[in-house]
């Protein structure tokens, strides 16, 4: 059974770097054609798209967050990470990564960690 | 700001028929698979039909899905007050090459 789950810290202080990690269990990261994303839904609106690693090392960002983001895998972890510089309130927002087939939207998501970016 | 359209509520009386839709265009819905996710209050998105119209094991089959064109929707019979919720409609866009999703839509069990 897969399962995502994201950590990191809770509270970002402004211009500084979020950084969030998802630890997948249940499946090989590197296996099979699946893409390994990120999804924010900040507190009362809907979801956005961040972006996302294919099992071929490929990255896709939402072009809104490119300049400042980073999606990078650790296979012998079996893990993917998040990394967004300069962050500012408007990143405040719960995270989820999450699992999806290439053309597709996700299947299976994390259960989701609430980042706050306040000084 | 969202690039699927989806009304902002809807609601119905337990027993009900509820039909939720979402709009996109030729370079997302209309080329690509649709999913639905269900939202309750302080949980992750729960995965509701795939591909348009197929439901994952343990969801009932109350809910179904459908498309055509460029539009989709989501339909809820019998409704019941635990399907109070949040939903939102979710697609690949071939433009952005990667997942866009509509606005939500929260759902009223009155």
């Amino acid at each position: 059974q897969l399962q995502l789950q994201e950590s990191g810290p809770g509270l970002v202080k402004p211009s500084e770097t979020l950084s969030l990690i998802c630890t997948v269990s249940g499946v090989s990261i590197s296996s099979g054609s699946y893409c390994w994303g990120w999804i924010r839904q900040p507190p009362g609106k809907g979801l956005e798209w961040i972006g996302y690693i294919n099992y071929s090392g490929n990255t896709y960002y939402n072009p809104s967050l490119k300049s400042r983001l980073t999606i990078f895998v650790d296979a012998s972890k079996n893990q993917f990470s998040l990394k967004l510089t300069s962050v500012t309130a408007a990143d405040t927002a719960v995270y989820y990564c999450a699992r999806h087939v290439v053309y597709g939207s996700p299947t299976y998501w994390g259960q989701g960690t609430l980042v706050s970016v306040s000084s | 700001q969202f690039v699927l359209t989806q009304p902002p509520s809807a609601s119905g009386t337990p027993g009900q028929r509820v039909t939720i839709s979402c709009s996109g265009s030729t370079s997302n819905v209309g080329r690509k698979a649709v999913n639905w996710y269900q939202q309750l209050p302080g949980t992750a998105p729960k995965l509701l039909i795939y591909s348009n119209n197929e439901r994952p094991s343990g969801v009932p089959d109350r809910f179904s899905g459908s498309k055509s064109g460029t539009s989709a929707s989501l339909a809820i019979s019998g409704l019941q007050s635990e399907d109070e919720a949040d939903y939102y409609c979710a697609t690949w866009d071939d433009n952005l090459s990667g997942p866009v999703f509509g606005g939500g839509t929260k759902l009223t069990v009155l």
